[in-house]
C-alpha cells in the first residue's frame, strides 16, 4: 500500500528562518495534500497539488510536486512561532478516495 | 468560513459499551470520512460515505463498526462494542467535489476505560 512518509521527522528553527519538510510515497497519486495539526487539534487543510502540477503558493507556504520521484516538499518561509505543529501529508490515489497520511514532521519555532 | 463540527469533544466509556460519534459536515459537502489517530501514531482511514452508502473502508472498519446519515445533516459513527485498542482522536472530514481538500473537524477523544 502507498504511503506518505515525511522527513525530517521533527524540526527545530528559530523564528525568521526558513522551515523545509519533504514527503515520498510509494505509487501513483490523484493528488497530495499537506496539512497542520497543532497539538490535541483537528487537521487544517493547506494546500492541495495534483498530479499534473508542479508548484504551488499560498502565503508563506510553498510546495513542489516531482511525481517522477514520487516526492514532495513543503517549504515554509519566515516562520514564526505560530507555526509550531505536525505538518502531515497526505495522498490521495484517485479523487474523492481515502487520504493515506504519512507520520509527520513536527515544527518547532523558537522566537 | 463553514466548518465540521463533531460532538462531543471528549468521550469517556467502558469497554464493552456502544459509542454513537457524531459529524456535522459542511453542509453542501457530498463526501464524508471517519479517520481516527491512536495516540502519537499517523491518521488512520476508517470509512468513507457518498451518496447515502459506504464508498470505501479500511480492514480497521470492521462488523463492530456502522456509520449512518440519520438526515441531512449528521454523520455518525457507532463501535458497537468498544475495545481498550479503539480509545483514540476521531475525525470526520468532509468535501463537496471529489478532487477538492477534505475539511476536517476537531476530533472526538474516545477513552475506553
Amino acid at each position: 500500500s502507498q504511503q506518505g512518509e515525511e522527513d525530517p521527522q521533527a524540526l527545530s528553527i528559530q523564528e525568521g528562518e526558513n522551515a523545509t519538510m519533504n514527503c515520498s510515497y510509494k505509487t501513483s497519486i490523484n493528488n497530495l495534500q499537506w496539512y497542520r495539526q497543532n497539538s490535541g487539534r483537528g487537521l487544517v487543510h493547506l494546500i492541495l497539488i495534483r498530479s499534473n502540477e508542479r508548484e504551488k503558493h499560498s502565503g508563506r507556504l510553498r510546495v513542489t510536486l516531482d511525481t517522477s520521484k514520487k516526492s514532495s516538499s513543503l517549504l515554509i518561509t519566515a516562520s514564526r512561532a505560530a507555526d509550531t505543529a505536525s505538518y502531515f501529508c497526505a495522498t490521495a490515489p484517485q479523487a474523492g478516495t481515502a487520504l493515506i497520511f504519512g507520520k509527520g514532521t513536527t515544527l518547532s519555532v523558537s522566537s | 468560513e463553514p466548518e465540521v463540527t463533531q460532538t462531543p469533544s471528549h468521550q469517556v466509556t467502558q469497554m464493552g459499551q456502544e459509542v454513537i460519534l457524531r459529524c456535522v459536515p459542511i453542509s453542501n459537502h457530498l463526501y464524508f470520512y471517519w479517520y481516527r489517530q491512536i495516540l502519537g501514531q499517523k491518521v488512520e482511514f476508517l470509512v468513507s460515505f457518498y451518496n447515502n452508502e459506504i464508498s470505501e473502508k479500511s480492514e480497521i472498519f470492521d462488523d463492530q463498526f456502522s456509520v449512518e446519515r440519520p438526515d441531512g445533516s449528521n454523520f455518525t459513527l457507532k463501535i458497537r462494542s468498544t475495545k481498550l485498542e479503539d480509545s483514540a482522536m476521531y475525525f470526520c472530514a468532509s468535501t463537496g467535489l471529489s478532487n477538492q481538500p477534505q475539511h476536517f473537524g476537531d476530533g472526538t477523544r474516545l477513552s475506553i476505560l
